[in-house]
């Protein structure tokens, strides 16, 4: 089945720094991908959409300068939490899209600590 | 896209067949359904998704009436392993805007006792 592979799966940073994240289709092309974040007991909000070849469409109230979101090819988005804080720790998680109609299908997450 | 509403959560005992329903009252003539699991500190896995009467896996059924108002979401003889959150989601169709993006809702956190 098709495989969404995320990485790193846990990352530790100094308040200050920037963390990348990346997320890879494995055995499909994705021509969108999605970024989610998801806080302790709570649900997953969408952030943004992330269009191959294009820039990401953000949800209301993210911030894209903060966000930095790059879908240089099919098979890879790039999530950038630029100049972390504490209030930004958190689950982060991907998703990928194949063909229409296909299920989404997610990585497995990173968390992301902020001290 | 059509907001969905389900139970915060729901107990049930090994062995046991579970069924979750969720109203969508206002799903679009292009709109299908689909269901989610997910465990903690892990991304959701997808379940079953559907356009209407009865979807069957290996995993689950999923039962969409007529009017596609709401859906069941039917996992036989669950076991501890299926305790679990359930997402069920409302997606838009081709042609749509928002074609593959989910919105989730709260979720249904299933426990299943021993």
């Amino acid at each position: 089945g098709a495989v969404v592979s995320q990485h790193p799966s846990w990352v530790i940073c100094k308040s200050g720094t920037s963390v990348k994240i990346e997320c890879r289709s494995l055995d499909f092309q994705a021509t969108t991908m999605f970024w989610y974040r998801q806080f302790p007991k709570q649900s997953l909000m969408l952030m943004a959409t992330s269009n191959e070849g294009s820039k990401a469409t953000y949800e209301q109230g993210v911030e894209k300068d903060k966000f930095l979101i790059n879908h240089a090819s099919l098979t890879l988005s790039t999530l950038t939490v630029t100049s972390a804080h504490p209030e930004d720790s958190s689950f982060y998680i991907c998703s990928a899209e194949g063909s229409n109609n296909s299920p989404l299908h997610f990585g497995n997450g990173t968390r992301l600590t902020v001290t | 896209l059509a907001k969905t509403t389900q139970p915060i959560s729901m107990d049930s005992y090994e062995g046991q067949e579970v069924n979750i329903t969720c109203s969508h009252n206002n799903i679009a003539t292009n709109d299908y359904i689909t269901w989610y699991q997910q465990f903690p500190s892990q991304g959701p896995r997808f379940i079953i998704q559907g356009y209407k009467t009865k979807v069957t896996n290996e995993v689950a059924s999923l039962f969409i009436p007529a009017d596609r108002k709401s859906s069941t979401l039917s996992l036989p003889r669950v076991s501890l392993s299926d305790t679990a959150v359930y997402y069920c989601l409302v997606v838009a169709g081709a042609g749509s805007s928002n074609t593959g993006k989910l919105i989730f809702g709260q979720g249904t956190t299933l426990q299943v006792k021993p």
